[in-house]
């Protein structure tokens, strides 16, 4: 299968406790995306990254969340200190290029705290 | 900036009946359009796109024109079946304003009825 793997697909996680979710691109996309999804609500944008680079990191909340996408190794979001609230299903995305190709997303990452 | 706008849900129908939903776009320059599919626990999956005025994109039995004079891109299927039923999110890329990110909207979930 070539494309976007992401894992855990179902991740628990306790207040106060970090988040890790990995996103593997389709083989030979440089350009990755991560989108968050509330319950009953529309996809929005997180963070835009190219290899090594945060291109575009405007809908990532300030505090408790980063991103990063290492020259080797899959695409990571990180989450310090869950609360409730980030409870969401996480998906990321690749392009080969900018937006206007397309992209092609993951199954997504569904983070309960609890 | 740039934003998406569509109907509301949830759209029931019945197998075999006709499908519209419509799209509107706010954008600067020339975007691309793209209508993307989401089933229940999965992620989302392009359905069609279209790059530049006057282009129908088609997939499925799905089709939408891109019309720049009344900035819309209305996803229509003149029969729907069972599996059909979803959520689907009509979304935008390729703006300055956009750069590397799609601008989605709020998504339209249709459940089609034996």
């Amino acid at each position: 299968n070539a494309g976007v793997m992401q894992n855990p697909r179902h991740l628990v996680r306790r207040r106060g406790q970090e988040a890790r979710l990995r996103c593997s691109p389709v083989k030979g996309h440089s350009h990755v995306y991560w989108y968050r999804q509330l319950p009953e609500e529309g996809l929005k944008f997180m963070v835009y990254l190219q290899k090594e680079n945060i291109i575009d990191e405007s809908g990532m909340p300030k505090e408790r969340f980063s991103a990063e996408f290492p020259k080797e190794g899959p695409s990571i979001l990180r989450i310090q200190q869950v609360v409730r609230g980030d409870s969401a299903a996480y998906f990321c995305a690749s392009s080969p290029g900018l937006a206007n190709y397309g992209y092609t997303f993951g199954s997504g990452t569904r983070l309960t705290v609890v | 900036g740039d934003s998406v706008t569509q109907m509301e849900g949830p759209v029931t129908l019945s197998e075999e009946a006709f499908l519209t939903i419509n799209c509107t776009y706010t954008a600067t320059g020339y975007p691309s359009l793209f209508w993307y599919v989401q089933y229940p626990g999965e992620g989302l999956q392009l359905l069609l796109k279209a790059t530049k005025a006057d282009d129908k994109g088609s997939n499925k039995g799905f089709e939408a024109t891109y019309r720049k004079e009344t900035t819309s891109f209305h996803l229509e299927k003149g029969s729907v079946q069972v599996s059909d039923s979803a959520v689907y999110f009509c979304a935008l890329g390729g703006t300055t304003d956009s750069w590397g990110k799609l601008q989605f909207g709020a998504g339209t979930q249709v459940v089609v009825t034996p």
